[in-house]
């Protein structure tokens, strides 16, 4: 049973069109949960980390949120720039340090 | 200050060759760890680099091996290739430590293309 489901798997916006993309997770007693960007042919870039439920952080038109259960990245007013793969991961309970990747959702903004 | 740098960018292997990667982590970096990302797909944890040691191991099979090396930088080498180890193969590294979860830095990757 996948532990991180990302959903939609695509997305297609048009610019300025607000729109949020959500990430669930199966693990109790999260240890942190990441947000990444990764633009075709690169490596994943560090966004955000949330912590605990109720915690958000914001950088430019992104917001990222968390619950219990999920996690949402809101897009405020796009921008084609912003197209790319969004990638949650989560860090699980124990003593594990690597975290566990979603399939991502890619986001294209059309001008 | 460069960042990762992971070599060659592209590769293209014939089924049953032997592949190797090479990456040299982020500059006040010690701890490598390599992902499989398949077309698609997110990347899938294969195996972490410490003090020359491999600390943990994702599902991955024996073909799958490393090394890391005094300077840090790191080899991921694949035995026996298949069709299926088509995939960007990515190098993250960090700093050892308590935090160390939350400060991996990923390169570019290497794309393998089995034929």
């Amino acid at each position: 049973e996948d532990q991180v489901t990302q959903s939609p798997e695509a997305l297609r916006l048009q610019e300025g069109e607000s729109s949020s993309l959500n990430c669930s997770y199966t693990v109790s007693g999260l240890r942190g949960l990441f947000w990444y960007r990764q633009d075709p042919g690169k490596g994943p870039e560090f966004l955000f980390t949330l912590y605990s439920a109720g915690e958000e952080k914001e950088k430019e038109r992104l917001k990222a949120t968390l619950t219990k259960k999920e996690s949402f990245l809101h897009i405020t007013a796009p921008k084609p720039e912003d197209s790319a793969t969004y990638l949650c991961a989560v860090l699980p309970p124990g003593g594990s340090y690597i975290p566990t990747f979603g399939r991502g959702t890619s986001l294209i903004v059309h001008p | 200050d460069a960042g990762v740098t992971q070599s060659p960018t592209h590769l293209i292997k014939t089924r049953g060759q032997q592949v190797t990667l090479r990456c040299s982590p982020k500059s006040g970096h010690d701890t490598v760890s390599w992902y499989q990302q398949a077309l698609g797909q997110g990347p899938q944890f294969i195996f972490q680099y410490y003090e020359e040691e491999e600390r943990q191991r994702g599902n991955f099979p024996d073909r799958f091996s490393g090394h890391q090396f005094p300077n840090y930088s790191s080899e991921l080498n694949v035995n026996a290739l298949l069709l299926g180890d088509s995939a960007l193969y990515l190098c993250a590294s960090a700093q050892w430590g308590p935090e160390i979860a939350y400060g991996y830095t990923f390169g570019s990757g290497t794309r393998l293309t089995v034929v």
